[in-house]
């Protein structure tokens, strides 16, 4: 089946720092990906959708501009977290759109921790 | 109110128990339907897509009322290894793609 690649899986940096997340489609092209953010306790809630080639569309509330989705290519899909504040800190994942299946793949998910 | 409400939860329940989840959805466009499994601190994992005639997976039944916006996920012979959080997942009307979570429910089986 379809396989999604998150990296890194956990990280922890300082307040005011950037941070990269990268999710690759492995073996299939992926022209949208979404972009979930989930804290403690809490459901997934969708940030950003993000396709190939075009600019991301953010849900409302989202800051385009803290939060930056590039998806350059159809293998690659990536989230930077700009000047990151305690407050970020969460769990973030990315999934594909729905396949012949009816699911969604989704990448493993990034620990944020910002100190 | 959420556009997907599930049981606030959590179930403690003993192993070989049956244990039913609801789930309510606002959006009467929705036409997909989902239940997932969250183990702690791990990426959600699609346990079963729910279709409009029901649908059965060993011990795991959905079941999905339209007319009442309304979706079950039936747990029968219950394991210890079916505790996590179960997540009711439904698409957005307008959007075939993009998907509105509910807060899930977390299920803990005890020996």
């Amino acid at each position: 089946g379809a396989v999604v690649s998150q990296h890194p899986s956990w990280v922890i940096c300082k307040s005011g720092t950037s941070v990269k997340i990268e999710c690759r489609s492995l073996d299939f092209q992926a022209t949208t990906m979404f972009w979930y953010r989930q804290f403690p306790k809490q459901s997934l809630m969708l940030m950003a959708t993000s396709n190939e080639g075009s600019k991301a569309t953010y849900e409302q509330g989202v800051e385009k501009d803290k939060f930056l989705i590039n998806h350059a290519s159809l293998t690659l899909s990536t989230l930077t977290v700009t000047s990151a504040h305690p407050e970020d800190s969460s769990f973030y994942i990315c999934s594909t759109e729905q396949d012949l299946s009816g699911g969604y793949t989704f990448g493993s998910g990034t620990r944020l921790t910002v100190v | 109110r959420k556009e997907v409400e599930q049981d606030p939860g959590p179930f403690n329940v003993p192993e070989g128990a049956t244990v039913a989840f609801n789930c309510t959805y606002s959006n009467s466009a929705s036409q997909s339907f989902f239940w997932y499994r969250q183990d702690c601190r791990k990426e959600p994992k699609l346990l079963m897509s729910v279709y409009s005639s029901g649908n059965e997976d060993g011990r795991f039944t959905a079941q999905l009322n339209r007319a009442s916006q309304y979706i079950s996920l039936l747990i029968r012979d219950s394991k210890l290894s079916d505790s996590a959080t179960y997540l009711c997942v439904v698409n957005r009307g307008d959007s075939n793609y993009q998907l509105i979570w509910g807060a899930g429910t977390k299920l803990i089986i005890k020996p």
